[in-house]
């Protein structure tokens, strides 16, 4: 069964910085590539951030480039989101999404975690 | 930036009715498009890729059609569980982007 576990959310003066994990299992995890995609309080889906299968190659929305950076750890089924400099807008669940295939949809999501800023 | 525009922002219809949602697009992503399904406090689930391929264990009665810039997520007969807000998604250039949404309320 795959699963993915995010964490690391919490409250967070604004200019702060936060670190989120997302743990998978239950796939290859090294063959698929893993993305953030948040949702502000009874807002619409917002894509963040992709990293690729190998990590070599990594994606930006632009309201997080240039503050927000993933990575991620084969060894471990883990990736990362160092998110610094943070906004009130930065406010969301921020959900941890497999990669279908080799193509750019969701089709594993994790529960998510709540970053909230404040400002 | 693909720009995603969905309606109706919100749909009522009874169960065993038809259900037609729109998603258009502000450029052509050929087929590079996606549903996703999301009842409250729950995570997204994947319903509908590259425009009209079920994903794995999704109802027959979600149908997926288009290309280019506008799509349709048809619901043949809804049922119950369906009441729920549906986003489209496309993949055909970066930044990955979704639609603002639909609210599908049963009466």
């Amino acid at each position: 069964e795959v699963q993915l576990l995010e964490s690391g959310g919490g409250l967070v003066q604004s200019g702060g910085s936060l670190r989120l994990s997302c743990v998978a299992s239950g796939f290859i995890f090294d063959s698929y590539a893993i993305n953030w995609v948040r949702q502000a309080p009874g807002r619409g889906l917002e894509w963040a951030s992709s990293i690729s299968y190998s990590g070599s190659n990594t994606f930006y929305s632009d309201s997080v480039k240039g503050r927000f950076t993933i990575s991620r750890d084969n060894s471990k089924n883990t990736v990362y989101l160092q998110m610094n400099s943070l906004r009130a807008e930065d406010t969301a669940i921020y959900y941890c999404a497999k990669s279908f295939s080799w193509a750019n949809y969701f089709d594993y999501w994790g529960q998510g975690t709540l970053v909230t800023v404040s400002s | 930036e693909i720009v995603l525009t969905q309606s109706p922002v919100t749909l009522s219809l009874s169960p065993g009715e038809r259900a037609t949602l729109s998603c258009r697009a502000s450029q052509s992503v050929t087929s590079y498009l996606a549903w996703y399904q999301q009842k409250p406090g729950q995570a997204p689930r994947l319903l509908i890729h590259d425009a009209s391929n079920r994903a794995t264990g999704i109802p027959g009665r979600f149908s997926g059609s288009g290309s280019g810039t506008d799509f349709t997520l048809t619901i043949s007969s809804l049922e119950p569980e369906d009441s729920a807000v549906y986003y489209c998604q496309q993949r055909g250039d970066w930044p990955l982007t979704f639609g603002g949404g639909t609210k599908v309320e049963i009466k």
